[in-house]
């Protein structure tokens, strides 16, 4: 098992839709998750951290992690086309300082 | 400041050349890392230093060589390269930190290399 399984897409909603991205991951000693937008071309943003289980809001962003399933997503409300972009969730394996990444979802908000 | 910068943005070299790439942070970061990254995957780590100690080389090939002058600097020395290594390479950086609670990485723009 990949220790970063990433809904791979690509994902298509309409513009004011939710878009709603997932991650699993394998090793329950992980304790920081993010996410990352990358647009095309472009280098890797961060757009959100997690630490504790629940919800994190952030504007349009939440960020949603459960340890005990080992699972954590990422909900846009309100996509907008400016949205559209390929979406990384990372974690650390363990306690290591480097970030193993998911394949990364395309999404694209449809105007 | 939350900036990392890199240069060159694009670069184009042939096998026999010999080029480095720089990355640039000014956050107090004390740890700095090569990714390499290509079309429709996920970066791909290549060198981790933490407090301009190499730390982590994730088996590149000797034709890849870093270098971290100081805490603010890292280089990526090239050589003999060979077109498969034609990618996006991306520098990052993050904040010192233990128990992995304090791992954001902030990348650089990252630049474009193609070997001919």
């Amino acid at each position: 098992q990949k220790e970063v399984e990433q809904n791979s897409g690509p994902l298509s909603v309409p513009e004011g839709a939710i878009a709603s991205l997932n991650c699993t991951y394998s090793d329950r000693v992980s304790q920081s998750f993010f996410w990352y937008r990358q647009y095309s071309g472009k280098s890797p943003e961060l757009i959100m951290s997690i630490y504790s289980n629940g919800d994190k809001e952030d504007g349009r962003f939440t960020a949603q992690l459960n340890k005990a399933s080992q699972y954590v997503s990422l909900l846009i409300r309100d996509s907008q086309p400016s949205d559209s972009a390929t979406y990384l969730c990372a974690l650390p394996p363990g306690s290591a300082r480097q970030l193993t990444f998911g394949s990364g979802t395309q999404l694209t908000v449809l105007p | 400041d939350t900036e990392v910068t890199q240069t060159p943005k694009h670069l184009v070299m042939g096998m026999t050349n010999k080029k480095s790439l720089k990355c640039e942070q000014h956050m107090g970061h004390r740890a700095m890392y090569w990714y390499k990254q290509k079309a429709k995957k996920p970066p791909e780590l290549m060198f981790v230093y933490s407090y301009e100690k190499l730390s982590i080389n994730e088996s590149v090939p000797s034709r890849f060589s870093p270098e971290c002058p100081n805490s603010s600097l890292l280089n990526l020395h090239l050589h003999a390269l060979q077109p498969e290594d034609s990618a996006l390479y991306l520098c990052a950086s993050s904040a010192p930190g233990g128990g992995g609670l304090y791992n954001e990485q902030f990348f650089g723009p990252g630049t474009r290399l193609t070997v001919l």
